[in-house]
């Protein structure tokens, strides 16, 4: 069974920082990951989907990689904004998509 | 563009009672999923609907029904509410097929006494 992991379950930086979010995975045999963004009382709005043949993706601040071979992903956030604030999930994708728990970024002004 | 509409976004049942959870999208999407988000849990499938006249069960299907009405529909019912189905529900969609994005919509808090 394909289980996925968030870790740190929360984080808090001062703005302007740069950061990374992790998502380990322990099946390589997906399709694809997708990293989303929840905001509190929301629904989980789609920021990067990885094809599984693919190694990194970008959009805008936001910079997603993939390393199938160890079961892990990242996603990097560069000059974070108090507006970035939310949780962030990974979804895994084998057919059924896996997701994280999530990690809650604070980023203080 | 309305992307993908869940009605109710709040309800209170008591145990026992029966309700459906109504959920369309207008991306002309052929897959469509029922999630519950619960703390500590992640989210978790219940259903899903491949292409339209075809449903199969999830990880968590037990106590929970579903219908695709049609491409742009698909509802989820509850029979007989349990408090163990309070939760945050979720419905998704996508084009099909092994890299396209999935949609979500804002969710059905859903609290059971």
């Amino acid at each position: 069974k394909q289980e996925v992991t968030q870790i740190p379950a929360a984080l808090s930086v001062p703005e302007g920082e740069n950061l990374v979010l992790n998502c380990s995975f322990t099946d390589s045999a997906i399709y694809n990951l997708q990293w989303f963004r929840q905001d509190p009382g929301k629904g989980l709005t789609s920021l990067l989907l990885i094809q599984s043949s693919q190694r990194e993706q970008t959009s805008g601040r936001l910079n997603a990689s993939l390393d199938k071979s160890s079961g892990r992903s990242t996603l990097y956030i560069a000059a974070s904004q108090p507006g970035d604030s939310a949780t962030y999930l990974c979804a895994v994708d084998a057919g059924k998509s896996t997701f994280g728990d999530g990690t809650t970024l604070t980023v203080k002004p | 563009n309305a992307g993908v509409t869940q009605t109710p976004k709040f309800q209170v049942l008591k145990t026992g009672q029966s309700m459906t959870l109504q959920c369309a999208q207008d991306m002309n999407h052929n897959s469509m999923y029922w999630y519950r988000q619960d703390p500590g849990m992640g989210l978790r499938l219940i259903y899903y609907s491949a292409s339209e006249g075809t449903t199969d069960k999830g990880e968590v299907p037990n106590g929970y029904n579903v219908s695709r009405l049609n491409k742009r529909e698909f509802s989820l019912r509850l029979e007989s509410a349990a408090p163990s189905q309070t939760s945050v529900y979720f419905c998704a969609s996508k084009w099909g097929g092994a890299n396209q994005p999935q949609h979500f919509g804002d969710g059905t808090r859903l609290s059971i006494l």
